[in-house]
Parts: C-alpha cells; structure tokens; sequence
C-alpha cells in the first residue's frame, strides 16, 4: 500500500543529543513537509522540500536541519540547539496541483530529557 | 502573512445530532484553498475535505460539508449525524496559491460526541 511511514513511533533522547527522524512516502510525491506539534496546538512548519536537492526553511527552522537526497526520503534532524524539542513531528507529502491535500505520516513524538 | 482562527477548543455534540465548527482565516491571495483534516487521539492527519476559493459551490463530502463564505472569510465544517468515532481534534488549514503550497492551520477545535 502507498503510503507515508515514520518511525519510531516514540523516541526518547538526552538534552544536548542531536536525533535524527526518518521520514519515507512510496506515493511519488515531489513535495515533502516537515511539521511540528506542541500539546493543543495547530501544526507549525518547520521545512518543506518541492524537489529532490532543494528545501526551504518554514516558519521555525532554528535547530534544525533537512535533507533530500531521494524522492522517497526526507529526514529531519533536531540539533542541540533546538531549544524546546520535546514535540510531536508530523511529515507530509503531496503532489503539485490546487486542489491536492497533503498526505500525512503516523508522526513521531520526540521528548528530550 | 496569512492566518487562520479556530475560537472554539472544544465542543461537545450529542449523537446523531449536526455540529458546526468554526474557522475563520486572514490572507491578502485571490487564489487559495481550505482544508479540514482530522486529528485522532492517535496522532494521525486525516483529510477531510477541500474548498477552493473560486468554488461557487460548499463542498460536500458525505456527512461532512462546508459552509463557505468568503466575504466573511469563513470556512465552518458542518458535520451531520455525528457519531462516536467523530471525537476527536479538526484543525481547519488554508493554503495559498504561492508555489511552494504549504499549510497555514490553525490552533484546532476539540470535539466530543456524547453517546
């Protein structure tokens, strides 16, 4: 089945750790979201990627890092210097058009300790 | 810089009965689109449905439509029949006709249908 997996479901680091969390689509989407996800908030971007090699920052790209070496791939790395890491981070996939919704993730729930 | 405004956190809806949510929503484009997704205790985003701002008609996607009117720039979900596998958090999103079409959303409606 097509579809966004992320994984781990749960992970669980050491404050001054950087961590790295995997996002994978099998839909052949060009576009690729990062989101974060704070306890009874909306969703808030982090970096999106339109093309394989290209991304740009969101609205809170401070600490952290992204990369798009494949289509299929979009890995998103927390650094130290990301003051409050602890979230729930949601990836999404689309393709181009108007009137196309974003495919997400199961989405990872990072805390940092 | 766009914004979208969700004022109720959490509504309850008893079952089988209809629930409007809000979402109101601030941009300067002629061209944009709304969204609705669903949001499980499970973490999951689930698509719901779409509106395009040049759309003459609500869109309607089986018990869910929505009640657009864009002079007042709001996009209200409307749900009908609720059920108890409704609950959960809707988070109403816009995006805009820029190419990168990422998603504005806002803080998100907690809706509760009681049995």
């Amino acid at each position: 089945d097509g579809g966004i997996t992320q994984s781990p479901k749960y992970l669980f680091r050491k404050e001054g750790q950087n961590v790295t969390l995997s996002c994978e689509q099998n839909l052949n989407h060009d576009a690729m979201y990062w989101y974060r996800q704070d306890p009874g908030q909306g969703l808030r971007l982090i970096y999106y990627s339109q093309i394989v090699n290209d991304f740009q920052k969101g609205d809170i790209a401070e600490g952290y890092s992204v990369s798009r070496e494949k289509k299929e791939s979009f890995p998103l790395t927390v650094t130290s210097a990301q003051k409050n890491p602890t979230a729930f981070y949601l990836c999404a996939s689309s393709i181009p058009g108007g009137r196309v919704e974003q495919y997400f993730g199961p989405g990872t729930r990072l805390t940092v300790t | 810089a766009q914004k979208i405004t969700q004022t109720q956190p959490g509504m309850f809806v008893q079952e089988k009965e209809a629930v409007t949510l809000d979402c109101t929503y601030d941009t300067s484009d002629q061209s944009y689109g709304l969204f609705w997704y669903k949001q499980p205790s499970s973490g999951e985003m689930i698509f719901l449905i779409y509106q395009g701002s040049y759309d003459e008609q609500n869109a309607t996607e089986g018990r869910y439509s929505l009640n657009f009117q864009k002079a007042r720039k709001s996009a209200n979900l409307v749900i009908s029949a609720s059920q108890l596998g409704d609950s959960a958090m809707y988070f109403c999103a816009m995006r805009s006709s820029g190419s990168a079409r990422q998603l504005t959303f806002g803080s998100g409606t907690q809706l509760t249908v009681l049995p």
